[in-house]
């Protein structure tokens, strides 16, 4: 069965700090990625996704950005967090083509920036 | 501009009775519509997808209904329980390839014992 992995799982940072959030799948291969910010009380903004190894496409600008350096490994980073980057950080995988179009989220990382 | 609207924030019903909740969108063509369920500090965790062509899909005790005239789909749990109370995100189809879907900002359910 396939399996979705985050790291940390809670992280308190300071404004101006990196940041480099880390998120794996297991069971599954050559997955879509996904990477969504949820801030308290709003829904699920879609920051990142990956069609493939090295293929990453932004959907919002900001100072984040995102790697995917392995096929079953997607990086979330940023060289100067924010306030505004405080929020629930989630990572999502799903299969490509024929009926797999949902998607199964990891346990999320709540990112405090102080 | 695009926009997808749950129907409320919040809403509240008596055990056994069943819920319905609704997701409205404009200016989308979305190949399918999914609904997820998402616990507090938990990531959501899909339910059921209905793709443009469908009327109607059920699970179990959860029946979702998608209306591409109206722009709409409804959500529907029969026979509600206390375990059931969640928040409950629409999500469309928002790429036409590449699997990538816009969700709605959700409707808080609480099922009243």
């Amino acid at each position: 069965s396939q399996t979705i992995h985050q790291w940390p799982a809670t992280l308190v940072q300071p404004v101006g700090s990196p940041l480099s959030l880390e998120c794996t799948v297991e069971g599954t291969s050559n997955p879509n990625l996904y990477w969504y910010r949820q801030a308290a009380g709003r829904g699920l903004q879609l920051l990142f996704y990956s069609v493939g190894i090295g293929q990453i496409s932004s959907e919002v600008p900001q100072n984040l950005s995102a790697s995917r350096p392995q096929d079953r490994q997607f990086i979330l980073s940023s060289k100067k967090l924010l306030l505004s980057d405080s929020g629930f950080y989630l990572c999502a995988w799903s299969g490509r083509g024929g009926k797999g179009y949902e998607q199964y989220f990891g346990p999320g990382t709540r990112l405090t920036v102080t | 501009s695009q926009k997808i609207e749950q129907n409320s924030e919040a809403l509240n019903i008596q055990e056994g009775k069943t819920a319905t909740l609704t997701c409205n969108y404009t200016n989308y063509s979305p190949a399918y519509l999914q609904w997820y369920r998402q616990d507090p500090g938990r990531g959501p965790v899909f339910l059921l997808l209905i793709r443009e062509n469908e009327k109607e899909k059920r699970k179990e005790r959860l029946k979702v209904t998608f209306d591409t005239t109206l722009k709409q789909s409804l959500f529907h749990i029969t026979a509600s329980q206390p375990a059931d109370s969640a928040t409950y995100l629409c999500a469309l189809d928002a790429s036409g390839g590449y699997q990538k879907v816009t969700f709605g900002t959700g409707t808080k359910l609480q099922v009243i014992p």
